[in-house]
């Protein structure tokens, strides 16, 4: 168990729906993470969160976006979904600058119909 | 951008055996990690890399992060079958980085009982 925390763990929904998914990092990790896994692109990093701040974006859609809530959960919204967006969604959370390690959540699989 | 080739992309062994697998990029990486990924799970991580030439083992698997710091590769000794999975190299970049990690594409590992 890496101590993070996803919901749910499965969608289904139709083309055109928007969802939200849900993760609470590991206890005192203030950045968060999101990152794709897709069969064709593989594992890809969206966005990342540090303290309740936006610090980088990676390959994330302009109908995706995220937050970070005071008390460090963070949630990613996708809206007009499409075919394509069905993948794995992955929380990742880290401690303080100075670790590189990552961990990951058990992610949401998401299918668009 | 940053890509990382990681080889073989599968592999088929008897229990017993050894296994090696490898990452290159032709970019420096400041920190390599290792991921093991059951179907339907998240990553779990295994190993992680700090310094150029480092050697680190877990158990039975050995992992070293290469001297140019633009590669690394992973040894698992004596498999068995619940080393079935598939393993990600990941690395984390120098400079301007936020410390989003860029995923190898997978080596899927069988075993042989």
């Amino acid at each position: 168990d890496s101590g993070v925390t996803q919901t749910p763990k499965h969608l289904i929904t139709a083309t055109g729906q928007r969802v939200t998914l849900r993760c609470s990092p590991r206890s005192g990790d203030l950045s968060v993470y999101w990152y794709q896994q897709s069969l064709d692109q593989g594992l890809q990093f969206l966005i990342q969160y540090y303290n309740g701040e936006e610090r980088a974006k990676g390959n994330i859609l302009e109908r995706f976006s995220a937050q970070q809530f005071p008390d460090l959960h963070s949630e990613l919204n996708l809206s007009s979904l499409e075919l394509g967006d069905s993948a794995l969604y992955f929380c990742v959370s880290r401690g303080d600058r100075f670790t590189d390690t990552q961990y990951f959540g058990p992610g949401t699989r998401l299918t668009v119909l | 951008g940053q890509q990382l080739n990681q080889s073989p992309q599968s592999m088929f062994i008897q229990e017993g055996e050894d296994v090696s697998m490898n990452c290159t990029s032709s970019s420096i990486f400041n920190t390599w990690l290792w991921y093991k990924q059951d179907p339907g799970e998240g990553p779990v991580l295994l190993i992680a890399l700090y310094k150029a030439g480092e050697l680190t083992s877990n158990g039975r698997l050995t992992a070293q992060f290469g001297i140019t710091r633009k590669d690394s590769f992973l040894n698992i000794s004596a498999s068995i079958p619940s080393d079935v999975g598939i393993y990600f190299c990941a690395g984390l970049g120098y400079g301007g980085s936020q410390g989003n990690l860029i995923f190898g594409k997978g080596t899927k590992l069988s075993v042989k009982p």
